[in-house]
């Protein structure tokens, strides 16, 4: 089955780098996604990986894959307050639903 | 706002009511999803939409739910007989086959 894993609570200072990790378990999905979403509000979408890529750079966003060991992380480089937040990663399923892990809960300290 | 609107935001009702959610997706997004959110949880996947064809569903969708997309444009999830274990935030995402893109969401409590 599928399952995606992530630690519930990461704090960073702001100006420091945040790596929020994620594990899967799906070795099918063909793209995985990083989701943001703060309190009250929908899910928005920050960037996704194709899965036969290791890296993707997206301005402050870096998504890391490592396949084999279906390990996947977001860093986000010189955090700001505005990045406090849960994220989400999550992989595709075959008709393309999203499964999605529990969340980790940014707190970005000034 | 070009973005995929879910109505109402909020609803709150009685135990037992029907209950009828929302969603305008994205112009020209043929793929439509919903999912529900309880909280400190990740969204989990209900049902998906190709068109107007209803194509997945989730052993989560209890003969309760019901989901409609009759033209292929907007969908509407109906909950009938409602219990308080439906109280979640309910949110729809619409794709054109790649990332999905979701909406606000209605957050139903029953109470």
């Amino acid at each position: 089955g599928e399952d995606v894993e992530q630690s519930l609570f990461l704090s960073v200072r702001e100006g420091d780098s945040s790596v929020i990790n994620c594990t899967y378990t799906d070795s099918s999905s063909t793209y995985l996604y990083w989701y943001k979403q703060e309190p009250g509000a929908g899910l928005q979408l920050l960037t996704y990986i194709f899965s036969n890529m290791d890296m993707k750079q997206d301005q402050r966003l870096t998504v890391l894959l490592n396949k084999k060991d279906k390990h996947l992380s977001l860093r986000i480089a010189d955090t700001q307050t505005g990045d406090s937040a849960i994220y989400f990663c999550a992989e595709e399923g075959s008709a393309r639903q999203l499964t999605f892990g529990s969340g980790t809960q940014l707190t970005v300290l000034p | 706002d070009t973005g995929v609107s879910q109505n109402p935001r909020h609803k709150i009702t009685k135990r037992g009511q029907n209950v009828t959610f929302r969603c305008d997706p994205i112009s020209e997004h043929n793929r439509l999803y919903w999912y529900r959110q309880t909280l400190g949880q990740g969204p989990e996947f209900l049902t998906y939409f190709q068109n107007e064809a209803q194509l997945e569903k989730s052993r989560l969708l209890s003969d309760r739910f019901s989901a409609e997309r009759p033209k292929g444009s907007f969908s509407t999830l109906e909950i009938q007989r409602t219990e308080q274990g439906d109280s979640a935030m309910y949110l729809c995402a619409s794709s054109p086959g790649g990332e999905a893109f979701f909406g606000q969401g209605t957050r139903l409590t029953v109470v």
